[in-house]
């Protein structure tokens, strides 16, 4: 599975928008981009995941590059509840694929009100 | 429909003792995980089952950790003899093999070797 890079922390005003990066320069044609988020004393909370297009849901958007070696999680109206560790994960998970879910040490998103 | 259970919480034992963690995932679902998240770190997969056989296990400390699941449907993870550096949160996940099945993570086991 290929690896992330993710920046430790992110700093966000309440209301607006929380853009978080990663770069999966070797992601493979396989792979899916995953995102998760870890609130404190909390197991990790499935957030969106995609493999080459776009995606939108109730929780975040996920932009990924045309060339797939990076995305961006969005979250579009941060509230203090998104304070949270973000894990940005690359796995060929899915598809009824048992491949593993590796975890970096992600992004500690701060919201600030 | 109701989340991953894991129980206790909370544990504390002394250096050489043993303990043994319970997991109970989401009905149905075939796929069951044990992560091991050291303070400050990501979680760490240490074995994942499908059903009630071993997928991948190349991470799990054999020498003292063990780990089953008899029925295909709940879990234990035992370590014996337990050592200061076992000191973590114990995460049990789950997922369905339909598609692309998220993991669906219960709250831990934080455990404390003194």
């Amino acid at each position: 599975d290929a690896k992330t890079t993710q920046p430790p922390s992110m700093d966000c005003a309440e209301g607006r928008a929380a853009n978080l990066p990663c770069n999966h320069s070797t992601i493979s044609g396989n792979e899916y981009v995953y995102w998760y988020r870890q609130i404190h004393s909390q197991g990790p909370q499935y957030i969106i995941h995609g493999l080459k297009n776009n995606e939108t849901n109730e929780m975040a958007s996920l932009i990924i590059t045309e060339d797939r070696k990076s995305s961006t999680l969005i979250l579009p109206h941060a509230t203090l509840r998104d304070t949270a560790v973000y894990y940005c994960i690359v796995s060929r998970h899915g598809s009824g694929n048992t491949g593993k879910l590796i975890f970096g040490q992600g992004t500690t998103l701060q919201v600030k009100p | 429909e109701a989340g991953v259970a894991q129980s206790p919480r909370y544990k504390i034992i002394e250096k050489r003792q043993s303990v043994a963690f319970w997991c109970n995932p989401i009905s149905g679902h075939a796929t069951l995980y044990w992560y091991q998240q050291i303070l400050g770190q990501g979680p760490k997969l240490l074995i994942q089952f499908q059903n009630n056989g071993v997928v991948d296990d190349s991470q799990l400390p054999k020498d003292r950790f063990s780990a089953e699941r008899l029925k295909g449907v709940d879990s234990t993870l035992k370590i014996q003899p337990a050592k200061l550096e076992d000191s973590a949160v114990y995460l049990c996940a789950s997922s369905s093999r339909v598609g692309n099945s998220p993991l669906h993570f219960g709250n831990g086991t934080r455990l404390t070797v003194t």
